[in-house]
Parts: structure tokens; C-alpha cells; sequence
């Protein structure tokens, strides 16, 4: 069946630093990929989709990009706040079905 | 705009007893989600309701879980009775429709569930 392989966390960075969050899929078809991220306290929200081969998501400073070849969904941010410390969720929507991974905390320290 | 709203925000119960969660979606959403988090996972959907029907539960425990959504409307999710590795954090979120690789899903904050 679907299902999305994260990066086990924690991972603990300093503000200005480079972040990548490794995140790999198995699905049939053709599906969407998203990350959704949880602030402490708060419900998820959705940060960035695609939803084809090639297409890059893109928000608040993160991107990732549907890498069909490697079936994969990297988030990646080029400098890191303290205000994006959080829970990171990668998903897959398959047969009308949002496939969760684990989730990866991030800590970013000042 | 106002978002899902989930109560209670945290329930203590022991083991064989019950517990209901109740889950107001975005107005005009006419899809809702139960998602349970088990700590340390991702969501996994529990049941989808489209407006009042039934659109998925396939990974419902039905011998002890129960959904409703009678009105189309706000949701409660019961489970009756409970036992200790129902613990974990219940989810409510809503969408439009419900193609969930066209549209995003809006989340409400969760009710944390702890069985003693």
C-alpha cells in the first residue's frame, strides 16, 4: 500500500542554519505530496504541495520539489528562525486518502 | 475565518470507560476527517464523512469506536469501551470536497486522550 518514510528526528539547528527534512514515498499512481507542519499547541496546517513530477512547493521560505525518479519530497529551507521550530509532516494523497509520515521535530535554537 | 473546533482539549478516562469527542468543521465544508495520532506517528484516518455519509472506515475499530455526523454538520466521535492504547491525540479536519490532492485539509487543534 502508500505510505511516506521520513527522516527520524529530533533534529536540533541553530537560527540562520540550512535545513533539510529527507522524505521518501511508495505509491501507486500519481499522487500529490504535501508537507504539513504543527506549531506547539496548534492543529496542523498545510505549508507546501505538489502535485506532479518536477512541480516545486513552495511557502514561507521552504521548497520542495516531486522528484518522481527518487520518489521523494525533500523539504528544504536555506536559513532557518526559532519561529519555525515544529513538528514536520510529510503526506501523500493516494486513492483520495492522506498518507501521513511519522513527523520530524525541529528545534531551532537562537 | 473561523477554523475546526475540537472539545475537549484533553480527557483522562480509565480503561473500559467512555469517552466522546465532539468536532465543529469550517462552515460549508462539507467533508470531515477523525484522524488518530498515536505519539511518536503520523495521522492515520480513522473515518471521512461526506456531509452525512459514510465515505471511508475502513481502519474504524467498530467493535469499540463509533462516528456520527447526523446533520452534515458537527461530528462526535465515541469509544466505548476504551482501553489503554487508545491513547493518543483525535483530530478533526475538514475540507470542501473532499479530493484531497486538489484541496488542502484544515485541522483542528485535537482533543489528547489519555487511558489509565
Amino acid at each position: 500500500g502508500d505510505s511516506v518514510t521520513q527522516m527520524e528526528g529530533p533534529v536540533t539547528l541553530s537560527e540562520e542554519a540550512f535545513l533539510t527534512i529527507n522524505c521518501t514515498y511508495t505509491a501507486t499512481g500519481y499522487p500529490s505530496l504535501f508537507w504539513y507542519v504543527q506549531y506547539p499547541g496548534e492543529g496542523l496546517q498545510l505549508l507546501l504541495k505538489a502535485t506532479k513530477a518536477d512541480d516545486k512547493g513552495s511557502n514561507k521560505g521552504f521548497e520542495a520539489t516531486y522528484r518522481k525518479e527518487t520518489t521523494s519530497f525533500h523539504l528544504e529551507k536555506g536559513s532557518v528562525q526559532v519561529s519555525d521550530s515544529a513538528v514536520y509532516f510529510c503526506a501523500l494523497g493516494g486513492s483520495e486518502k492522506l498518507v501521513f509520515g511519522k513527523g520530524t521535530k525541529l528545534t531551532v535554537n537562537p | 475565518e473561523a477554523g475546526v473546533a475540537q472539545s475537549p482539549r484533553y480527557k483522562i478516562i480509565e480503561k473500559r470507560q467512555s469517552v466522546a469527542f465532539w468536532c465543529n468543521p469550517i462552515s460549508g465544508h462539507a467533508t470531515l476527517y477523525w484522524y488518530q495520532q498515536i505519539l511518536g506517528q503520523g495521522p492515520k484516518l480513522l473515518i471521512q464523512f461526506q456531509n452525512n455519509g459514510v465515505v471511508d472506515d475502513s481502519q474504524l475499530p467498530k467493535d469499540r469506536f463509533s462516528a456520527e455526523r447526523l446533520k452534515g454538520v458537527d461530528s462526535t466521535l465515541k469509544i466505548q469501551p476504551a482501553k489503554l492504547e487508545d491513547s493518543a491525540v483525535y483530530l478533526c479536519a475538514s475540507s470542501f470536497f473532499g479530493t484531497v490532492n486538489d484541496e488542502k485539509l484544515f485541522f483542528g487543534s485535537g482533543t489528547q486522550l489519555s487511558v489509565l
